[in-house]
């Protein structure tokens, strides 16, 4: 079965430097689809990026970037230039897309950003 | 343009009571599910479906029940709401199998007491 694992349960940045949040996961297939999800206090989730597992370009989204390694199932996510509003949670998820529960999500635990002034 | 619209935002019930979590989306999409997130779990799928008529049970789907007869609406039963089932409830819809990723309600945070 597939699982995502974010071994980073809290992270800390300073307002206006960079930040790397880790995410791993464990899959036989080798077409997916990866995505990071932001959860601030409102609860609202929201679609931070996507990474197509078939390119080998990573996904970026104005200060948000990937780094996607196939080989290593690595899928990390990069803030620049860190904001007080990029605080959140922050999920990194596994889409499936085969057999039982196709096109359904598989979440980390999530990582607590904080961002200090 | 409302996306994916959830009701209650709140709700507290006693142990043995029965309600439905609603979930409604506009946008057409043929996929929905249901997810519970619990601190320190992420989120975890429920129920999901496929199209109207279609649904199929996910990692945690015991004590909860669901339906699809339209493509708009997906609501979430709890049957005999206990305590464990505390937590909060998302509703979300996508296209093209989630491939670009799911659009989510708000939420529900429902507490048995």
């Amino acid at each position: 079965a597939q699982t995502v694992t974010q071994s980073q349960p809290e992270m800390s940045v300073q307002e206006a430097e960079t930040v790397t949040l880790s995410c791993t996961y464990d899959t036989s297939e080798s077409d997916y689809y990866l995505f990071w999800y932001k959860q601030p206090p409102s609860r609202q989730m929201i679609l931070v990026i996507r990474q197509e597992a078939y390119k080998q370009q990573n996904a970026t989204e104005n200060r948000f970037s990937v780094n996607f390694q196939k080989a290593a199932k690595s899928f990390s996510l990069k803030i620049s230039d860190s904001q007080l509003g990029d605080a959140a949670m922050y999920f990194c998820a596994y889409l499936m897309g085969y057999g039982g529960s196709q096109g359904n999500l598989i979440f980390g635990k999530g990582t607590k950003l904080s961002v200090k002034p | 343009n409302a996306g994916v619209t959830q009701t209650p935002k709140f709700q507290v019930l006693k142990t043995g009571q029965s309600m439905t979590l609603q979930c409604a989306q506009d946008m057409n999409h043929e996929y929905m599910s249901w997810y519970r997130q619990d601190p320190g779990m992420g989120l975890r799928l429920i129920h999901y479906s496929v199209g109207a008529g279609i649904t199929d049970q996910g990692e945690v789907p015991n004590g909860y029940n669901v339906s699809r007869s339209t493509t708009e609406d997906f609501p979430l039963r709890l049957l005999s709401a206990a305590p464990s089932q505390t937590s909060v409830y998302f509703c979300a819809s996508s296209y093209s199998e989630g491939r670009y990723g799911y659009t989510f309600g708000s939420g529900t945070r429902l507490t048995v007491v």
